[in-house]
């Protein structure tokens, strides 16, 4: 199938790490996204990796890619309220495909 | 800077009638896409541009169509708004079909009664 799988919802309090994962099914998927979207808004590009890389870090981001159980994830450090939001993850080859996103609520 | 905008935040229509949404993107960008995103059920393609009128049924078409006349701008069009079309509208671009990021629009929400 053409679903990339990622759970719905996630709380974590402010402070704490957010891990947010996702399956996807192509395993020569080019690109591997993350996109973030605010309430009321469109989706904004967070950050990406290669399906050549195992990890990419990015100031609090860290993508880790596992490419043998097609498994992507991405981690939050000091997880703040402004990063209350909805993240989609996406895979890539021949065209995009988004996972249903994951509703990340911060706790206080 | 990167910029998609779409001619409206808010929309409310009357069941029938015919909805014309707008996107424009200043990248020069081929590819041009149209979403529709409901609670529990992520981003589902309506329709796809790879170029100046030229069209692509994504996988909900029904009910929609596109018009594709300049490079920059991508028209979505409900010939006759029904209820079940309520909801938010994304339009994005990239410059090439899939193997690039997509550059979203801030949305229009749609509502029909």
């Amino acid at each position: 199938g053409e679903d990339v799988e990622q759970s719905l919802f996630l709380s974590v309090r402010e402070g704490d790490s957010s891990v947010i994962n996702c399956t996807y099914t192509d395993s020569s998927s080019t690109y591997l996204y993350w996109y973030k979207q605010e309430p009321g808004a469109g989706l904004q590009l967070l950050t990406y990796i290669f399906s050549n890389m195992d990890m990419k870090q990015d100031q609090r981001l860290t993508v880790l890619l596992n490419k043998k159980d097609k498994h992507l994830s991405l981690r939050i450090a000091d997880t703040q309220t402004g990063d209350s939001a909805i993240y989609f993850c996406a895979e890539t080859k021949d065209k995009i495909i988004f996972g249903k996103g994951t509703r990340l609520h911060i706790l206080p | 800077d990167v910029k998609v905008t779409q001619s409206s935040r808010y929309l409310v229509k009357r069941t029938g009638e015919k909805v014309f949404l707008e996107c424009v993107q200043d990248m020069d960008h081929e590819n041009m896409f149209w979403y529709r995103q409901d609670p529990g059920l992520g981003l589902r393609l309506i329709y796809f541009s790879y170029d100046v009128k030229m069209k692509e049924k994504g996988d909900i078409p029904e009910g929609y169509s596109v018009s594709r006349e300049k490079k920059e701008r991508f028209s979505l069009i409900l010939e006759s708004a029904s209820t079940n079309q309520t909801s938010m509208y994304l339009c994005a671009s990239s410059s090439s079909p899939g193997r690039t990021e997509q550059y979203f629009g801030p949305g229009t929400r749609l509502t029909v009664t």
